[in-house]
């Protein structure tokens, strides 16, 4: 069965940093294209970041350049996403989800909540 | 970036209805274009991909049609369980763009 977990959420004053981690089991992690995709309380989603396979492209939506940095270990199953400079805009769930070669985001985790607030 | 407008914003239907939302691009999308289904305090689930093909599991009165930057997602027999919220998806390049969202409550 696949499975994503994402854990690292919290509460964060503007400015602060944090890093997701998401987790996963139940198929060949190394051979997808991962994706972290948020959303802020009462609203729609927003795509926040991509890596492939074996992090040779990696792309991020605009308002993150710069500030969020997406990574990860093939060898742990493990996808990860360094947030800096964050502004009280960031507070959101963030997914991330998985991606086949078609484009299709085929599986998502439960999502984890970064509040940021003074 | 490719924009994705849906369209209603919400509706309101009853169980057995027929439902029609649309997504339109802002350029040409050939068929990358993909549908969400979200119910509250849940994660999206994938329905359509690539336009028109059912992921597996998705019951067939989901349906997916359009090329181009035109879209349509009906769902006809409208269920208890498919009052949600629906979003369509781009994965013709990069921005990834999802649609603004469609609210399909009970009348």
């Amino acid at each position: 069965e696949v499975q994503l977990v994402e854990s690292g959420g919290g509460l964060v004053k503007p400015g602060g940093s944090l890093r997701l981690s998401c987790t996963a089991s139940g198929f060949n992690f190394n051979t997808y294209t991962m994706n972290w995709v948020r959303q802020a309380p009462g609203q729609g989603l927003e795509w926040v970041s991509s890596i492939t396979s074996s992090s040779s492209y990696i792309y991020y939506g605009d308002s993150m350049k710069g500030r969020f940095t997406i990574s990860r270990d093939n060898a742990a199953n493990s996808l990860f996403l360094q947030m800096s400079s964050l502004s009280v805009e960031d507070t959101a769930v963030y997914y991330c989800a998985r991606e086949d070669l078609t484009g299709r985001l085929d599986f998502w985790g439960q999502g984890t909540l970064v509040t940021v607030s003074s | 970036d490719i924009q994705l407008t849906q369209s209603p914003s919400s509706l309101s239907a009853s169980v057995g209805d027929r439902v029609t939302i649309t997504c339109r691009a802002s350029q040409n999308i050939d068929t990358y274009l993909n549908w969400f289904q979200q119910r509250p305090g849940t994660a999206p689930k994938l329905l359509v991909y690539v336009a028109s093909s059912l992921q597996i599991g998705v019951p067939s009165r989901f349906n997916g049609s359009g090329s181009g930057t035109d879209f349509t997602l009906t769902i006809t027999n409208l269920q208890p369980e498919d009052f949600a919220t629906y979003y369509c998806q781009q994965s013709y390049n990069v921005p990834r763009t999802f649609g603004q969202g469609t609210k399909v409550d009970i009348k």
